[in-house]
């Protein structure tokens, strides 16, 4: 029963570099998303997705794409790494349903140096 | 306009005493949830409690209840018995509107419990 899977656990990155935060999800939920925790600031929205093919911007979007092919994967793409986006980076799932608790990923810490 | 509050950065209970965990919210939805999560020093995020806006009841699970004052706004986290397991991040998150699944979270109050 692995839930929501985010790889990899640890990243470094360069200025200027781009990668990819992969994030999968076993459990058939519609709804996907993003979040980043910095310190003080709780998480906050950068992606999220309603469905396979559907995608839209949360609150702190700049910076990242998203794409959703499957109902199961929704990978996060830094485009061009900068250090503001040094962060612990969470994919969440839930159910379409209010009372749907989102289930986490273990989470990915990003250094952008 | 922050949608959750949470005034309280940090807090010490004693082992085995309650602790309170403020939480203030802004909607002007009528319908809509609100989510208590815990994040210990490992990092991951476990979800705790559930109250929905038209719960007469408010929620408890095990030793966490939540008290829910609606004209206030408010959503606070009881943690009854605390053990020193409890010392952890506590996030409040709300989720706005019958068919919109974002949830915006408070910026988390940490807690110690003291043996």
């Amino acid at each position: 029963n692995a839930g929501v899977t985010q790889t990899p656990k640890f990243q470094v990155l360069k200025t200027g570099q781009s990668m990819t935060l992969q994030c999968a999800q076993d459990m058939n939920h519609e709804y996907m998303s993003w979040y980043r925790q910095d310190p003080g600031m709780g998480l906050r929205l950068i992606h999220y997705s309603v469905g396979a093919g559907i995608t839209d911007q949360g609150e702190v979007p700049n910076g990242y794409n998203v794409s959703r092919s499957t109902t199961e994967d929704f990978p996060l793409r830094l485009l061009s790494a900068a250090p503001s986006q040094t962060s612990v980076y969470f994919c969440a799932s839930s159910h379409p349903e209010g009372n749907s608790p989102l289930h986490f990923g273990n989470g990915t810490r990003l250094t952008v140096t | 306009a922050q949608k959750i509050t949470q005034t309280q950065p940090g807090m010490f209970v004693q082992e085995k005493e309650a602790v309170t965990l403020d939480c203030t919210y802004d909607t002007s939805d009528q319908s809509y949830g609100l989510f208590w999560y815990k994040q210990p020093s490992s990092g991951e995020m476990i979800f705790l409690i559930y109250q929905g806006s038209y719960d007469e009841q408010n929620a408890t699970e095990g030793r966490y209840s939540l008290n829910f004052q609606k004209a206030r706004k408010s959503a606070n986290l009881v943690i009854s018995a605390s053990q020193l397991g409890d010392s952890a991040m506590y996030f409040c998150a709300m989720r706005e509107g019958k068919y919109d699944y974002k949830l915006s979270f408070g910026a988390g109050t940490t807690v110690t419990v003291r043996a």
